[in-house]
């Protein structure tokens, strides 16, 4: 059971939009940043966003990232069949187990 | 470019220990934190340990306090996870990932993974 929760899966057609949302509490998303990552099929994780919104150099602009108090939404737009992945959310934790905290992963299919 | 290199792990018998590393280069190793995040076959993330740059601070998941142990050697750019009482539920792809103090704390690169299988 991971603490931030994510759903299972999302999908959508190439060209379309889609949204995946990340549910924490006030000791992790409440009162922290949120990462996003991108794990293509047998690769490592990679970096998306960070500081809820933010773009490491390279990301496209079709990838965005949003906060309110204690969910998060990554957002994707313009699909494309190489965005087919697995989306992981994380943030730090700040109770009592301090520590880093991610969702449990939303499989993104472009049909 | 930033590079992170696993290396260390392998078949281990339920009960055993293993020592996983992370070599670094690209970068200045002394200056940032490190974690260790692992991934079970067909599983989520999960974040496992964390270490300041200096080492001052050390932080564990509690699936793994009191068996793992984090370290670093900042002269061999190096990273450490000592694994000892290693359970079937330990079983996953251990990653290495630099981690960042922006706004928030995040870990934008990942080293390729080390598979570690707890079984007998």
């Amino acid at each position: 059971q991971s603490v931030l929760t994510q759903p299972p899966s999302v999908s959508a057609a190439p060209g379309q939009k889609v949204t995946i949302s990340c549910s924490g509490s006030s000791s992790n998303i409440g009162n922290n940043y949120v990462s996003w990552y991108q794990q293509l099929p047998g690769t490592a994780p990679k970096l998306l966003i960070y500081d809820n919104n933010k773009r490491p150099s390279g990301i496209p602009d079709r990838f965005s990232g949003s906060k309110s108090g204690t969910s998060a939404t990554l957002g994707i737009t313009g699909l494309q069949t190489g965005d087919e992945a697995d989306y992981y959310c994380g943030t730090w934790d700040s109770s009592l187990s301090a520590g880093g905290v991610f969702g449990g992963g939303t499989k993104l299919t472009v049909l | 470019e930033v590079q992170l290199v696993e290396s260390g792990g392998g078949l281990v018998k339920p009960g055993g220990s293993l020592r996983l590393s992370c070599a670094a280069s690209g970068f200045t190793f002394s200056s940032y934190s490190m974690n260790w995040v692992r991934q079970a076959p067909g599983k989520g993330l999960e974040w496992v340990s964390s270490i300041s740059s200096s080492s001052s601070y050390i932080y564990y998941a509690d699936s793994v306090k009191g068996r793992f142990t984090i370290s670093r050697d900042n002269a061999k750019n190096s990273l450490y996870l000592q694994m000892n009482s290693l359970r079937a539920e330990d079983t996953a792809v251990y990653y290495c990932a630099r981690g960042i103090y922006g706004d928030g704390y995040y870990f934008d690169y990942w080293g390729q993974g080390t598979l570690v299988t707890v079984s007998s």
